[in-house]
């Protein structure tokens, strides 16, 4: 089945640190690779979509600026954590969806644990 | 907008008995419909999903649904629960057409607790 990896699983840094976070889908072409963001003890709550070669969409609320998104070839999307602090702390998932990724809208990363200082 | 809501927060069975977790959905559209489980510090698992034809859906580790349109609900079932199914469950709509996928949107989540 479609498998998608998500690097790394854990990360804990200081406050003021940059952090990028790889999502790879290693069976299939993803067209489209999403963000999720999940708090302790919250439901995942959408970040942001991105299609390979463009920009990403953000959800509302969510600053372009600070959760910088790059999906520059069809296997890879990375989400870059900048300058981030306490309140970044969460786990972030990716999902993938694209032509060969079967009858499912989206394959999920295990997701990486974010922690900062 | 779409929305999906699981009303119960917790629910505690005991190993064996019958569990049913509640969803539903808002949606303008057919909707995609789907179970995850998340067991603590991982990522999600598909239990099942809906896209069309029979409503009744069977799923993996024993678990169906069924899809009542009528209801706009996607309530996810099991007959005897194991201890091993303590986890917490969310139930998420999503759209998807050949021409690409939509982000899911995730209800709030229920919190199984199996008693011995």
């Amino acid at each position: 089945g479609a498998v998608v990896s998500q690097h790394p699983s854990r990360v804990i840094c200081k406050s003021g640190t940059s952090v990028k976070i790889e999502c790879r889908s290693l069976d299939f072409q993803a067209t489209t690779m999403f963000w999720y963001r999940q708090f302790p003890k919250q439901s995942l709550m959408l970040m942001a979509t991105s299609n390979e070669g463009s920009k990403a969409t953000y959800e509302q609320g969510v600053e372009k600026d600070k959760f910088l998104i790059n999906h520059a070839s069809l296997t890879l999307s990375t989400l870059t954590v900048t300058s981030a602090h306490p309140e970044d702390s969460s786990f972030y998932i990716c999902s993938a969806w694209g032509v060969g990724a079967g009858n499912q809208p989206q394959h999920f990363g295990d997701g990486t644990r974010l922690s900062i200082l | 907008a779409q929305s999906v809501t699981q009303p119960d927060i917790h629910i505690t069975v005991s190993e064996g008995a019958s569990l049913e977790l509640r969803c539903n959905y808002s949606y303008g559209a057919t909707p995609y419909l789907f179970w995850y489980v998340q067991s603590p510090g991982q990522g999600l698992q598909l239990l099942l999903k809906y896209f069309s034809g029979d409503t009744l859906v069977q799923g993996i580790k024993g678990f169906e649904a069924e899809f009542k349109r009528s209801q706009s609900s996607f309530n996810l079932r099991k007959p005897s629960v194991h201890w091993s199914d303590a986890a917490e469950y969310f139930c998420a709509v999503g759209k998807y057409s050949g021409g690409g996928a939509d982000g899911l949107t995730f209800g709030k989540g229920t919190h199984l607790i199996i008693q011995p």
